[in-house]
Parts: C-alpha cells; structure tokens; sequence
C-alpha cells in the first residue's frame, strides 16, 4: 500500500536553528500537508499546499515557517530559527484530490527544540 | 467556524467489553467530511473511517462501527469486544466543503486503555 514517507524521524536541533523536515508524499496525490502535534495535545492543521502553491494555512503558520516542493516527488517543511515552543511531532499529509477525501499521513518527525 | 468535540478525556476498560467514543461536530457547511484516526503509542495517525455529509448508513468494520447522526450533529464510534491492542489515542476530525485540499480540525482526542 502507498505511503507518505517522512525523514528524519527524530530530529533534535539548538534553539535559533533553521530545521527543514522532509515528506515524500504519494506519487499520483495532488494536495500535501504539514499538521504539528504539540505533546499530548490534538493534531493541528498547519498549512496545506496544491500546485506549487499554498491553498491554505493555519494562525500557526507564521513567517517563521515555509514550504516548498522543490522538485517532482520531496515536500519539505522549513522552520527558521526554531524555538523551544516548537518542539512537537510534525506530521506530513497528502490526497489525491477532488472527490476523494483519503488523507495519508506519514508517521511523523520528532522535532525536539533545545 | 469549525469545531469537534470529543468529551470523553480518557477511558478505560477490561478486555472483551464494549466501548463507545463519542465525536460531537460544528460546522456550517452542508457538505463536509468525518474521520476518525487511530494513533497507537508509537505515535502514528492511522486512518480508520471517512464519512460524507450526505452519508448517514452506520458502518460496521468487524469489530468497529460508527454511529453518525446529522440531527445529533454526531459521530461515534464503538469498539466491540474490546482488545489490549485497541489501546491507543482515538482522534475525531471534520474537513469542510467539497473541495479536497481543506484543513482538517482534529478534536482533541479519547485516550483508551484497555486491560487485560
């Protein structure tokens, strides 16, 4: 069965430095998808991404966080200058599109700010 | 705006016994989208059911089934015969519109336990 991948799963990093988490998404899926999850809390939506282009995003997604798909098949999460209040598990998602409400996460990178 | 609630914090049971997780949703939208997601101590959402607005026939899934009603503006969801491995956090979430691409609100989760 197709899966999202995400690399590293674990990711530890000093407060202040750029982190870029990385997705493959499903191949013939169109819509991709950052959610962060802060320990022991819900699953937040954080932006979501269709054509090369940001379609929507969260309160969360600030100029601190960007997203790119630099090429056909890696999705990636950047976070500049990361604080202590990042650290969560981020989670990569994508669909396939219209009609289809099949959301597939990948099983997350830890992101651990010290 | 969009909102799920899911009351129940935490909830433990014995082995073999039945389980109901309860979903309570707010939306304005006529068309929206539920789920429900899995995610087991090893920290990965594992998709279990969608169910479109339109779509009010309860689902059975072996020992899994989903109760939705539009006029309770609910989604739950019950475990039958319940197994340690169903231990894990259950998360309910909403997509609204017709179009593919939208956020998904999760609810902040029904932690289960179940005992042997």
């Amino acid at each position: 069965e197709p899966e999202v991948t995400q690399t590293p799963s674990h990711q530890v990093t000093q407060m202040g430095q750029e982190v870029i988490l990385r997705c493959v998404p499903i191949s013939n899926h169109l819509y991709f998808y950052w959610y962060r999850q802060i320990l022991g809390q819900k699953v937040e939506f954080l932006v979501s991404f269709y054509n090369n282009e940001i379609s929507e995003k969260s309160e969360i997604f600030d100029d601190q966080f960007s997203v790119e798909r630099p090429d056909g098949s890696n999705f990636t999460l950047k976070i500049r200058s990361t604080k202590l209040e990042d650290s969560a598990m981020y989670f990569c998602a994508s669909s396939r599109g219209r009609g289809d409400y099949g959301y597939t996460f990948g099983s997350g990178t830890r992101l651990t700010v010290v | 705006a969009q909102k799920v609630t899911q009351a129940q914090t935490e909830i433990s049971v014995v082995e073999k016994e039945d389980v109901t997780l309860d979903c309570v949703y707010e939306t304005r939208d006529t068309t929206y989208y539920l789920f429900w997601y899995k995610q087991p101590p090893s920290g990965e959402l594992v998709f279990l059911i969608r169910r479109n607005s339109f779509d009010e026939q309860n689902e059975i899934s072996g020992r899994y089934s989903w109760n939705f009603q539009k006029s309770t503006s609910s989604f739950n969801f019950t475990i039958t015969a319940s197994q340690v491995v169903d231990s894990a956090v259950y998360f309910c979430a909403l997509s609204e519109g017709a179009q593919a691409g939208t956020a998904l609100i999760f609810g902040k989760g029904t932690t289960l336990s179940v005992s042997s």
